[in-house]
């Protein structure tokens, strides 16, 4: 089946500094990828749409200059936290469409930030 | 009203038992559903998709209720492994993103 690759799996950063995270599709290409959050015992909130090529669709209330997204390939979208601070703390998962494969949703294995 | 709405859970079940989760949504114009099951620090994955007629996998029953804007999934004969979040999700038509509910957890015991 389809798989969707995310680096990296946990990432302490310091209050003021830039992350990036990755997300690449193994085995077929992603022409969309999505970007979410989670806070404990919430659920998954869409950040973005990534789409190849094009500049990214942010959700309401989602600031598309604190989060970067780059979607430069059919395989790989980069989500880059700028200047990250204490409440930008969460678990950040990326999903992509096979679209080979009914349409189906693989969702990469996230990423855990810690800002301190 | 939020999009998509669960049992705020958690549920406590011993092994063997019968387990039913409920969730609704909001948007009409909703087309496909799904159950997902995540596990702790971990991505959600698909449990099953939810089709009109009602669909089976094993010991999981999903069923969906398009006029009451219901679904659920029933979880017969429960196992210890079968502890988890579940996820009730929603993709609107014409649209490719999901709408995840808040989660119902389920906790198995011995």
């Amino acid at each position: 089946g389809a798989v969707v690759s995310q680096h990296p799996s946990w990432v302490i950063c310091k209050s003021g500094t830039s992350v990036k995270i990755e997300c690449r599709s193994l085995d077929f290409q992603a022409t969309t990828m999505f970007w979410y959050r989670q806070f404990p015992k919430q659920s998954l909130m869409l950040m973005a749409t990534s789409n190849e090529g094009s500049k990214a669709t942010y959700e309401q209330g989602v600031e598309k200059d604190k989060f970067l997204i780059n979607h430069a390939s059919l395989t790989l979208s980069t989500l880059t936290v700028t200047s990250a601070h204490p409440e930008d703390s969460s678990f950040y998962i990326c999903s992509a469409r096979d679209w080979k494969v009914n349409y189906g949703y693989t969702f990469g294995s996230g990423t855990r930030l810690t800002v301190v | 009203r939020k999009e998509v709405e669960q049992d705020p859970g958690p549920f406590n079940v011993p092994e063997g038992a019968t387990v039913a989760f409920n969730c609704t949504y909001s948007n009409s114009a909703s087309q496909s559903f799904f159950w997902y099951r995540q596990d702790c620090r971990k991505e959600p994955k698909l449990l099953m998709s939810v089709y009109s007629s009602g669909n089976e996998d094993g010991r999981f029953t999903a069923q969906l209720n398009r006029a009451s804007q219901y679904i659920s999934l029933l979880i017969r004969d429960s196992k210890l492994s079968d502890s988890a979040t579940y996820l009730c999700v929603v993709n609107r038509a014409g649209y490719s993103t999901l709408t995840f509910g808040k989660g119902t957890m389920l906790l198995v015991s011995p």
